[in-house]
């Protein structure tokens, strides 16, 4: 039971490149979240997908797109990446409402964008 | 607005002492998690509190409704509790969660 993957773990980009970071959760969740973190910084909501088929913008979306495959894979994609893009990216999957919500998180993809 | 702050920053302490992180938050929540961060690696869940107290191990959390805040102890601390430690909440009415900047905890053998 592998939870959340996400790939690549690590990425060095030039800037203007584009690139797609892949998620993937085999636990049969509907809602998926893509955060980054920064120092200093909580970490903040990017894009999320509340089921198969929707997507909602987050707190930062300026500059990704994404898409929900299927249920199990969403992903984020940065058409021209720009070196204020360089941060940790986590995929994540909640469960369940309310008090009884539980959170599970991808290993992270660190990005350098020069 | 919703808000959550957590504290200390940064924290560093000998190997055994008891270990206090704090978090609060502005308004009404539905749910509030304790998450951990190793250096470089991922983040894993440690606690999902609803009300009181729940322990793991050498971990204690604890909430209070009324005051808005959350604690998470470590008993006799070891230096492989050195991490980054997480408050994350969802407001009422919020199906999103909205997290604490940290807690960067260092254990000194």
């Amino acid at each position: 039971n592998a939870g959340v993957t996400q790939t690549p773990k690590f990425q060095v980009l030039k800037t203007g490149q584009s690139m797609t970071l892949q998620c993937a959760q085999d636990m049969n969740h509907n809602s998926m979240y893509w955060y980054r973190q920064d120092p200093g910084m909580g970490l903040r909501l990017i894009y999320y997908s509340a089921s198969e088929g929707t997507t909602d913008k987050g707190e930062v979306p300026n500059g990704y797109n994404v898409s929900r495959l299927n249920k199990r894979e969403f992903s984020l994609r940065l058409e021209s990446a720009a070196p204020s893009q360089t941060s940790v990216y986590f995929c994540a999957t909640l469960l369940g409402q309310g008090w009884n919500t539980e959170a599970f998180f991808g290993q992270g993809t660190r990005l350098t964008v020069v | 607005k919703n808000e959550v702050e957590q504290s200390p920053q940064n924290l560093t302490a000998q190997e055994g002492e008891f270990i206090t992180i704090n978090c609060s938050y502005s308004v009404g929540i539905s749910a509030l998690h304790w998450l951990q961060q190793h250096p470089g690696g991922g983040i894993v869940s440690l606690f999902m509190l609803s009300s009181g107290k729940k322990k793991h191990g050498r971990l204690i959390a604890t909430i209070n409704i009324q005051e808005k805040h959350s604690s998470l102890h470590i008993t006799a601390s070891h230096p492989r509790d050195s991490a980054v430690y997480i408050c994350a909440v969802k407001f009422r009415g919020n199906e999103k969660l909205t997290f604490g900047t940290g807690t960067r905890l260092t254990i000194i053998p």
